[in-house]
Parts: C-alpha cells; structure tokens; sequence
C-alpha cells in the first residue's frame, strides 16, 4: 500500500540555521499538506499546496517557512533562521484517495530539534 | 478559541470492553470528521472518516455523528492491548477536498489485559 514517506526521520540544527523537510507524497494524490506537532500539544496545521501554489495557510506559516514542490515527487518545507520554538513534529499529509472522500494521509513524520 | 474538544482522558477499559471516545466541535459549517490513531512517538493514522449523521462501521470501529448536536464519537468494540494509543478527533470545514484539519488535544485510551 503506497505510503507517504519523509526524510530526515530527525534533524538537530543549531538555532538560526536554515532547514528543508523533505515529504513524497502518495502519487495520486493531488493535494499537500504540513501539520507541526510540538512536543505533548495538538497536531497543528501549517499549510496546503495544491496545483503548484499554496491554497491555505496558517497565522503559523509566516515569512520564516515556505513550501516547494522542485519536481514531480518531492514536496519541501523550508524553515529559515530557525528558533528554538520550532523544536516540533513535523507531518507531512496528503490526500485524497481516487475516488475517495477528503481524507488526508500523514507520513512518518520528521523530528526537528533546534538548540 | 476552540475548534475541537476532546475528553482528554486518560481513558482506560479492560480487554474485551467497549471504549468510547467523545468529540465536540464549535464550527457548524464543518463538514467532514476523521478519527485518527497516534501511538506515543509517531504519526496520526487515520482510522475512520464520516460525512453524514449516523453511524458508520468499520470492523471493530463505529463513529457516530450528530451535527445537530456538533458531536461525533468513536466506539472501539472488543478493544485489545494494541488499541492503546491516543485517538485523535479531527474536523474540516469543507465538504470538498483542500480543507484544513483542525485537530483536538486527543483523547489517551489504555486498554489492559
């Protein structure tokens, strides 16, 4: 069953450094997103990507992150000049299924840790 | 202000027993629920989704949604050990696709042998 895979699993970076999450989504899928999950809180939304552009964002995703879809697979999530708040979970999710309804599928996730 | 309210538990019933796991939301136009499982460490993983009042059935899960009343459920029938993990109500506002999740705080269900 396709899956939607994400690398690094985890990521230490130093507090002002830039990073790229990096997400391939199920290939039928049409629509991209980015949840954050920080550490014991709620899953958070971040943004949706659809058709090369983004279609929503959240008061979250400011100047300091952008997403990129760079070829027909990959979709990343830069976060530039990091801080230590976004010491996060980051889930990339796509959907939906042919056919199917609006359900959106997570990937494993990416832990990045900011010191 | 809150979008989705969860019983935040920790739930805990023993093998065998029926776990049921409430959901409020405070956004009438929302549209489209989905029960999702966390274990501790990793991803949401989606179990159910439900789109009209009723009930629908999935194996040994059952949401129930009530708009009316802004409610949706989750029963686990003849839970096991493995069910242990934090389940996750979530809600979109669109009936089409694209919409956002907005997620509750999960609900920790512990299920002993």
């Amino acid at each position: 069953e396709p899956e939607v895979t994400q690398t690094p699993s985890h990521q230490v970076t130093q507090m002002g450094q830039e990073v790229i999450l990096r997400c391939v989504p199920i290939s039928n899928h049409l629509y991209f997103y980015w949840y954050r999950q920080i550490l014991g809180q709620k899953v958070e939304f971040l943004v949706s990507f659809y058709n090369n552009e983004i279609s929503e964002k959240s008061e979250i995703f400011d100047d300091q992150f952008s997403v990129e879809r760079p070829d027909g697979s990959n979709f990343t999530l830069k976060i530039r000049s990091t801080k230590l708040e976004d010491s996060a979970m980051y889930f990339c999710a796509s959907g939906p299924p042919a056919g199917g309804g609006n359900e959106q599928f997570f990937g494993p996730g990416t832990r990045l840790t900011v010191l | 202000q809150k979008e989705v309210e969860q019983n935040s538990g920790p739930l805990s019933v023993p093998e065998g027993a029926i776990a049921s796991l409430n959901c409020t939301y405070s956004d009438r136009v929302s549209q489209s629920f989905f029960w999702y499982r966390q274990y501790s460490g990793k991803s949401p993983e989606l179990i159910m989704s439900i789109y009209s009042n009723g009930d629908k059935e999935d194996g040994r899960f059952t949401a129930q949604l009530n708009k009316a009343s802004q409610y949706v459920s989750l029963l686990i029938r003849d839970s096991q050990p493995s069910d242990s993990a934090t389940y996750l109500c979530a809600v979109s506002r669109r009936g089409s696709t694209l919409g956002r999740l907005y997620f509750g705080r999960g609900t920790q269900l512990t299920v002993w042998p």
